[in-house]
């Protein structure tokens, strides 16, 4: 059973710092692209960024939104990726979900974590 | 970036009736390389996360029921519910992976009439 776990979030106030955890089972994880998606309550499906295989050079692409205070990155060898998570905003207030797209068939996201809640407030 | 615009943005049909939300591209999501199309549709339901029901524009992922179908070309798609039933009630979005950023549609709700 394919399955994306989350972990880390949490309450920070704003200009602070968090980091997510994904840990994954069921799927050949090194060969697939880990991408993060978030939603703020009672809105739409905004992406955040992927890492991609170490066949595709562990590349990352980041939403202008978060560019230069979200890394990603991954332990191939323990199933995990992460997110960074730097200099957070109130407006980053959002249930950010890891997903997986296999990055050998290249269809398009296909599990998804339950999600984990990040609130920045003050 | 491409702009996905979803439409409408909420629905109400009557049950066993046809729903059918829209979205269209700001740009081609055509993949040269393997002729398909980087448009993929996903149900959610509250307090859920999305579930996969269309990717590469048609193909319906397994277990799908066959009432979910998708259709287009080029820059213009539809998700087909051919005979709404009442566990279809969910928000449905699209996704275009043809590039990053990767993009979402704003949503459809999908309602009971």
């Amino acid at each position: 059973e394919v399955q994306l776990v989350e972990s880390g979030g949490g309450l920070v106030q704003p200009g602070g710092s968090l980091k997510l955890s994904c840990a994954a089972s069921g799927f050949t994880f090194s060969d697939s692209a880990i991408h993060w998606v978030r939603q703020a309550s009672g809105k739409g499906l905004e992406w955040v960024g992927r890492i991609r295989s170490k066949a595709k050079s562990y590349a990352t692409a980041y939403a202008a939104s978060v560019k230069d205070r979200f890394i990603l990155s991954r332990d191939d060898s323990k199933n995990t990726a992460y997110l960074e998570m730097n200099s957070l905003k109130t407006e980053d207030t959002a249930v950010y979900y890891c997903t997986r797209l296999d990055d050998v068939m290249l269809t398009s996201i296909d599990y998804w974590g339950q999600g984990t809640l990040v609130t920045v407030s003050s | 970036d491409i702009v996905m615009t979803q439409s409408p943005d909420s629905l109400a049909v009557s049950l066993g009736e046809r729903a059918t939300i829209n979205c269209k591209s700001s740009q081609s999501l055509l993949y040269s390389s393997n002729n398909k199309y980087y448009l993929t549709w996903y149900q959610q339901k509250p307090g859920q996360p999305p579930k996969l029901l269309i990717y590469w524009a048609s193909t319906r992922e397994s277990g799908v029921p066959d009432r979910f179908s998708g259709s287009g070309s080029g820059t213009d798609f539809t998700l087909t519910i051919s005979s709404l039933q009442a566990e279809d009630v969910a928000v449905y979005f699209c996704l275009q992976s043809y590039s990053t950023p990767l993009t979402f549609g704003g949503g459809t709700k999908v309602e009971i009439k």
